[in-house]
């Protein structure tokens, strides 16, 4: 069982919808991280929030809107997604700690399919 | 800038043969490292972690040394199962950000 909860874990969507990722952690961290990872591909980062603020944006088209309500959740909205965009968006949380870096914890993801 | 280097996959093995995954990296420093399994269908699990030279990680059978004279974190596992088929990433902290730097994966096939 992972510690990292994302909802929901299949989603397939239009290219005019709007949805909505979530993922919770219980495990006091924060830090909170998106992922999108394509087929037989590393992870690639899309955002960080540090202490509920974002900390890295790598560049992410602003059909992606991060946001961290609290400590605990994070969420990715989604709007006018391309098919491009499709892949399996993974979230995952850690400790910050830059002088001693400790692992960070993934959930399974949500798989994106945009029609 | 900071990278790791996996082998190509996929690596294709009888159950109960030796496994070794390479991994080399280059950094500032003397980051921690990281192996990350995934299995079909989830997320990314931490198989095993080392945070200085000579260290040791160790997890389910699979053994890793991090090697500063040959930047070197090797995956080595002395007995494979089917069930260790998936896909094993590499990984290293980018100095003094949050982010983590990954290798291209490695995809390890074992058969019965």
């Amino acid at each position: 069982d992972t510690e990292v909860t994302q909802t929901p874990k299949h989603l397939v969507m239009g290219m005019t919808n709007k949805k909505s990722l979530k993922c919770e952690q219980h495990m006091g961290h924060r830090a909170m991280y998106w992922y999108k990872q394509k087929a037989k591909k590393p992870p690639e980062l899309m955002f960080v929030y540090s202490y509920e603020k974002l900390s890295i944006n790598e560049s992410v088209p602003s059909r992606f809107s991060p946001e961290c309500p609290n400590s605990s959740l994070l969420n990715l909205h989604l709007h006018a997604l391309q098919p491009e965009d499709s892949a399996l968006y993974l979230c995952a949380s850690s400790q910050p700690d830059r002088a001693s870096p400790q692992p960070q914890h993934f959930g399974d993801g949500t798989r994106l399919s945009i029609l | 800038g900071d990278s790791v280097t996996q082998m190509e996959g996929p690596v294709t093995l009888s159950e109960e043969a030796f496994l070794t995954i390479n991994c080399t990296y280059t950094a500032t420093g003397y980051p921690s490292l990281f192996w990350y399994v995934q299995y079909p269908g989830e997320g990314l699990q931490l198989l095993l972690k080392a945070t200085k030279a000579d260290d040791k990680g160790s997890n389910k059978g699979f053994e890793a040394t991090y090697r500063k004279e040959t930047t070197s974190f090797h995956l080595e596992k002395g007995s494979v199962q089917v069930s260790d088929s998936a896909v094993y990433f590499c990984a290293l902290p980018r100095y003094n950000t949050d982010k983590l730097i990954f290798g291209t994966g490695t995809r390890l096939q074992v058969f019965p």
